[in-house]
């Protein structure tokens, strides 16, 4: 079965600064890729997803995230970090309308 | 458009109760799904729909019943709740177009005693 692994629980970085939040799946079939954010008390949306066109995808938010087949990853990047940004962010990977979420990152972004 | 929205937003139950969760969704989408999310386990699929009259099991459906007897309500049922309920509980929907674009509602918090 397919699976998603968040490296790292939570993740705190400057406001300003690089934001890298890490995913990498196990498929064995060409899988579809998502990053979604939860703000505090609210539903999961959507930041950006991978349908296997381009390997660089870019969402909302200024976020952006590259499939590399070879790492089997889908980290998911900002240039700089806002206040806005803090939240918990999920990958997670679809096969056959099987969706199965990573373990999530919640992003502290200090000022 | 509201999009996907859930009742009750809280609820608090005792140990061997029964309720029903309720979605519905306004954009005319074919596919429905309940997940639960736990602590430092993710979102967990409980049971879905790929249309009105049909549900299948997710990852976790033990515990749970579903009904999907309008296209755009899909509803989840606890039997007789136990403390291992005790979650988030989401739902989200997908067109069979783009059935891997999911779109979540706010949730509903539940506590079982």
């Amino acid at each position: 079965a397919q699976s998603v692994t968040q490296l790292g629980s939570h993740v705190s970085v400057s406001e300003g600064a690089l934001v890298l939040l890490r995913c990498n799946y196990s498929s064995s079939v060409p899988p579809y890729l998502f990053w979604y954010v939860q703000y505090p008390n609210q539903g999961l949306q959507l930041l950006l997803k991978y349908t296997s066109a381009a390997t660089l995808v870019k969402g909302i938010n200024g976020f952006e995230a590259e499939f590399k087949k070879s790492e089997t990853s889908f980290h998911l990047t900002k240039p700089s970090a806002h206040m806005s940004d803090a939240a918990e962010y999920f990958c997670a990977v679809n096969y056959n309308n099987d969706m199965r979420f990573g373990a999530g990152t919640r992003l502290t972004v200090k000022p | 458009n509201a999009g996907v929205t859930q009742t009750p937003k809280f609820r608090v139950l005792k140990t061997g109760q029964s309720m029903t969760l309720l979605c519905a969704q306004d954009m005319n989408h074919e596919y429905m799904y309940w997940y639960r999310q736990d602590p430092g386990m993710g979102l967990r699929l409980i049971h879905y729909s790929v249309g009105e009259g049909t549900t299948a099991k997710g990852e976790v459906p033990d515990g749970y019943n579903v009904s999907r007897l309008k296209k755009q309500n899909f509803l989840l049922g606890l039997e007789s709740a136990a403390p291992s309920q005790t979650s988030v509980y989401f739902c989200a929907s997908s067109s069979r177009t783009r059935q891997n674009e999911q779109y979540f509602g706010p949730g509903t918090r539940l506590t079982v005693t």
